[in-house]
């Protein structure tokens, strides 16, 4: 079955480099059919696709984001990374991680989400 | 840039009624690329529809979709307890490449 977690500090002070991680199991991240996402919400918000990474390091991000955000991969332990740089308060928000049909690109399994407050 | 408008923003309705839910999009969407989910309080987001109208994995068939081009439509035929939650639609394929609805709050009248 597959499941994905995602992992990291909860809070992170402003102008610092939010980083979490999320553990895919059941399924390995070198799939080809998959693309691998990260997705936030704000509280009480709708959602707000960030970006994803492909097994072969393919990457593409949000343009609004793209010049603070970095997605990793390391396919030895089959997790995937999301580091975002220069954070504000309006960087708090539920954080998941999502697997992404790699034809049409529906995202089928969601962690959790994790909760990250930006506050000094 | 793509943006999807998404109505009513609040349908309150009982048990029983039918639901019916605008998601309309400022250009075209391939009906392939366009998704339906559903989202529970304190939970993650879970995949309804994908191409518009395919069902996921477990969904009853009271749920449905529809729509081509700007217009897509998602109707719940008969609204049990658990269908009051909050849906988004998805689309893939124009800048940003995935953006989302603002979501419609379906609620018990």
């Amino acid at each position: 079955q597959v499941q994905l977690q995602e992992s990291g500090p909860g809070l992170v002070k402003p102008s610092q480099t939010l980083s979490l991680t999320c553990t895919v199991s059941g399924v390995s991240i070198t799939n080809g059919d998959y693309y691998w996402s990260w997705i936030r919400q704000h509280p009480g918000k709708g959602l707000e696709w960030i970006g994803f990474i492909y097994y072969t390091d393919t990457t593409h991000y949000n343009p609004s984001l793209k010049s603070r955000v970095s997605i990793s991969l390391d396919a030895s332990r089959n997790h995937f990374f999301l580091n975002l740089s220069s954070v504000t308060a309006a960087d708090t928000a539920v954080y998941y991680c999502a697997r992404q049909d790699g034809f049409t690109f529906y995202s089928d399994f969601w962690g959790q989400g994790t909760l990250v407050t930006v506050s000094s | 840039e793509i943006v999807l408008t998404q109505s009513p923003g609040t349908l309150s309705l009982s048990p029983g009624e039918r639901a019916t839910l605008s998601c309309r999009a400022s250009q075209s969407v391939a009906s392939s690329f366009l998704a339906w989910y559903q989202q529970k309080p304190g939970q993650a987001p879970s995949l309804l529809l994908y191409g518009t109208s395919r069902r996921a994995a477990g969904i009853p068939d009271r749920f449905s979709g529809s729509g081509s081009g700007t217009d897509f439509t998602l109707t719940i035929s008969r609204l049990e307890p658990e269908d009051f939650a909050v849906y988004f639609c998805q689309q893939y394929g124009s800048s940003p490449l995935f953006s989302f609805g603002p979501g419609t709050k379906v609620e018990i009248k």
